[in-house]
């Protein structure tokens, strides 16, 4: 178990919805990276929250946002969805920043299926 | 050209034997490589990092890096059916940046 936490497990929703998964990290880790998994891209990044404040962007759609909120959790939402928009959706944790601390955690993952 | 290149696999090998994985990369800038093993359905777990070139060394598992050739690889010495999954390289440009990953090979171990 590595700390940190996604909800929920599974959703499914259908085109045009919106959506919202939810990440807590590691108690005392202040970024919060997003990434999407698919078949055919692999792990691919999408947007980095350090301490509530956006820090940097991938490929992240238009129709995706996210934030963090004073507590440090985070949430991704994901807006009129379309079928390649199923994925797996996982957040990870790191420590605070500094040259020792490139790790990242990361929770269970969402799987987000689109119909 | 993707910046991380990964072998596609599948990789299939007896209980014992030794597994070699491979990673390519491009960008330059990349300082710290990192190793993930990801079962089913499960996150990815962080098994290991290293810092620049060099070897690591953790238990049953062997990091190297080769910044000149731009090659990373993982070692697993005497492999277990446990060891069956899917593993993935990272890399980051520094502390506190995104990873960017291969899109992994999945290794089954057989008794």
């Amino acid at each position: 178990d590595s700390g940190v936490t996604q909800t929920p497990k599974h959703l499914i929703t259908a085109t045009g919805q919106r959506v919202t998964l939810r990440c807590s990290p590691r108690s005392g880790d202040l970024s919060v990276y997003w990434y999407q998994q698919s078949l055919d891209q692999g792990l691919q990044f999408l947007i980095q929250y350090y301490n509530g404040e956006e820090r940097a962007k991938g490929n992240i759609l238009e129709r995706f946002s996210a934030q963090q909120f004073p507590d440090l959790h985070s949430e991704l939402n994901l807006s009129s969805l379309e079928l390649g928009d199923s994925a797996l959706y996982f957040c990870a944790s790191s420590p605070r920043g500094g040259a020792a601390s490139p790790e990242q955690y990361f929770g269970p993952g969402t799987r987000l299926t689109v119909t | 050209q993707k910046e991380v290149e990964q072998d596609p696999g599948p990789l299939s090998v007896p209980e014992g034997a030794i597994v070699s994985l491979n990673c390519t990369y491009s960008n330059s800038a990349f300082q710290y490589f990192m190793w993930y093993r990801q079962y089913s359905r499960k996150g990815p777990e962080l098994l290991m990092y290293t810092y620049s070139s060099g070897n690591k060394e953790d238990g049953r598992f062997t990091a190297q890096v080769d910044k000149s050739s731009k090659y990373i690889s993982l070692f697993i010495r005497d492999s277990q059916p446990s060891d069956s999954a899917t593993y993935l390289c990272a890399m980051s440009a520094g502390a506190n940046s995104k990873l960017t990953f291969g899109k992994g090979i999945t290794l089954s171990v057989r008794p």
